[in-house]
């Protein structure tokens, strides 16, 4: 069965260090985004791609970067980790603008 | 600024009653996503709205969706116990393919 995962699934790290979460798709959709949840605001868009090669920033794009070397991965990159970035972060991807985005079942990101 | 308000964001019903949660947001769409989350888990997608006037149902949900009124509803029909979770509203504007997200509305149906 297609599906999406993510690793790791827990991450402790220190201020100022670079992270890199992981999150790879089986269901060959074009559409793959990154979210953060954090209590009392959903969850926010950090960045998203349509296509290999193709990134774009969402409303919460600083201190995260993201490349799309092929369809089934987007891994998103904290250059040099903040407290405030301490949340939980899913990927998610659709096939298409119409359709409903599926979710990995998300990293819980600690950073000391 | 586009805006996606969920109300009540905290809910705590008996179990048999109906309730209904709403979804109100800013920009023009015609695109409408309700999710469901439990505790510690990932969203599951719930309905796909995607036009005015759209009503979808599953079992004890049915949610709706009015584009004039930038309004979508969640209406539960006598609550159970397996109701309990997080429920989100997304929107995506029709000048793009992002979601965004309302801030959920937290269920707990009380035996």
């Amino acid at each position: 069965d297609a599906e999406i995962t993510q690793s790791p699934r827990h991450k402790i790290t220190e201020t100022g260090r670079q992270v890199t979460l992981a999150c790879h798709q089986t269901w060959n959709h074009n559409n793959m985004f990154w979210y953060r949840q954090d209590l009392g605001h959903g969850l926010r868009l950090i960045h998203y791609s349509y296509g290999v090669q193709d990134t774009n920033k969402g409303e919460v794009s600083d201190g995260y970067s993201v490349s799309r070397s092929n369809t089934e991965d987007l891994p998103l990159t904290l250059e040099s980790a903040a407290s405030s970035q301490t949340s939980v972060y899913f990927c998610a991807s659709s096939e298409s603008s119409f359709d409903e985005q599926y979710f990995g079942p998300g990293t819980r990101l600690t950073v000391t | 600024e586009l805006k996606v308000e969920q109300n009540p964001l905290f809910l705590s019903m008996q179990e048999g009653k109906n309730y209904t949660i709403y979804c109100n947001y800013s920009t023009t769409s015609d695109r409408l996503y309700w999710y469901r989350q439990d505790p510690g888990k990932s969203l599951e997608s719930l309905f796909v709205l995607l036009s005015n006037g759209a009503v979808k149902q599953e079992g004890r949900l049915m949610a709706s969706l009015d584009t004039k009124a930038r309004l979508s509803t969640l209406h539960i029909t006598a609550a159970v116990h397996d109701l309990s979770a997080t429920y989100f509203c997304a929107v995506a504007p029709n000048t793009g393919n992002q979601f965004y997200f309302g801030t959920g509305t937290s269920l707990t149906v009380i035996p």
